[in-house]
């Protein structure tokens, strides 16, 4: 059982350049979430989905696009990559309405932007 | 919005010893979930409790209690027996119990670093 699973682990880009990260998770969760985690902020919400075919902002959804053509994967793009989006991204998932009531997370992205 | 805070951006304690990481929130709903996440070196977050607020007994898993003190909006971690594996970034999280979408996110405190000493 896999859980969630993201993809790549590490990433170096240069300022203006794009790129995709890709969420899978195998426990037909209904909702999934891509947080930042920068060091003293905890983790942030920028985009979240509650089924295929929606998303919404969170609360830092500047610089990012999202997309969940699948119920299983959740994609997280930037288009335009700046120094400021340097960071360790998580996905996660969940299925609140039923327990157990927590979120799945991945291992987590960390992406450079230089 | 739902906000949390912890308020010790770092801690540290004795192998065999017993700390509690601190944790407030603050919210206007009365029925919600809170969550303490570890988070070690290697940056995957495990679940380590999780306390319904509708319940009134303290969570307890192995080694880990809380003290969830409602009307004061407070819910702190025990670690009892610390061990060296316990070392990590230990985060405080909120989510609401009802109302969908954005509601069931996670809100999350800036996180307690704990160092154990051998």
């Amino acid at each position: 059982n896999a859980g969630v699973t993201q993809t790549p682990k590490f990433r170096v880009l240069k300022t203006g350049q794009s790129m995709t990260l890709l969420c899978a998770q195998d426990m037909n969760h209904e909702y999934m979430y891509w947080y930042r985690q920068d060091p003293g902020m905890g983790l942030r919400l920028i985009h979240y989905s509650v089924g295929e075919g929606t998303t919404a902002k969170g609360e830092v959804p500047d610089g990012y696009n999202v997309s969940r053509l699948k119920k299983q994967n959740f994609l997280l793009g930037l288009e335009s990559a700046a120094p400021s989006q340097t960071s360790v991204y998580f996905c996660a998932s969940s299925s609140p309405g039923q327990p157990p009531s927590e979120a799945f997370f991945g291992q987590g992205t960390r992406l450079t932007v230089v | 919005a739902q906000t949390v805070t912890q308020s010790q951006p770092e801690m540290s304690v004795q192998e065999a010893e017993t700390v509690t990481l601190s944790c407030t929130y603050d919210t206007s709903e009365s029925d919600y979930y809170l969550f303490w996440y570890k988070q070690p070196p290697s940056r995957q977050m495990i679940l380590v409790i999780r306390q319904e607020a509708y319940k009134q007994q303290n969570a307890t898993e192995n080694r880990f209690s809380v003290n969830f003190q409602k009307a004061a909006k407070s819910f702190s971690l025990k670690i009892s027996d610390s061990q060296l594996g316990d070392a990590a970034m230990y985060f405080c999280a909120y989510r609401s119990r009802w109302g969908g979408g954005s509601n069931y996110k996670l809100t999350f405190g800036k996180g307690t670093l704990l160092t154990v000493n051998p």
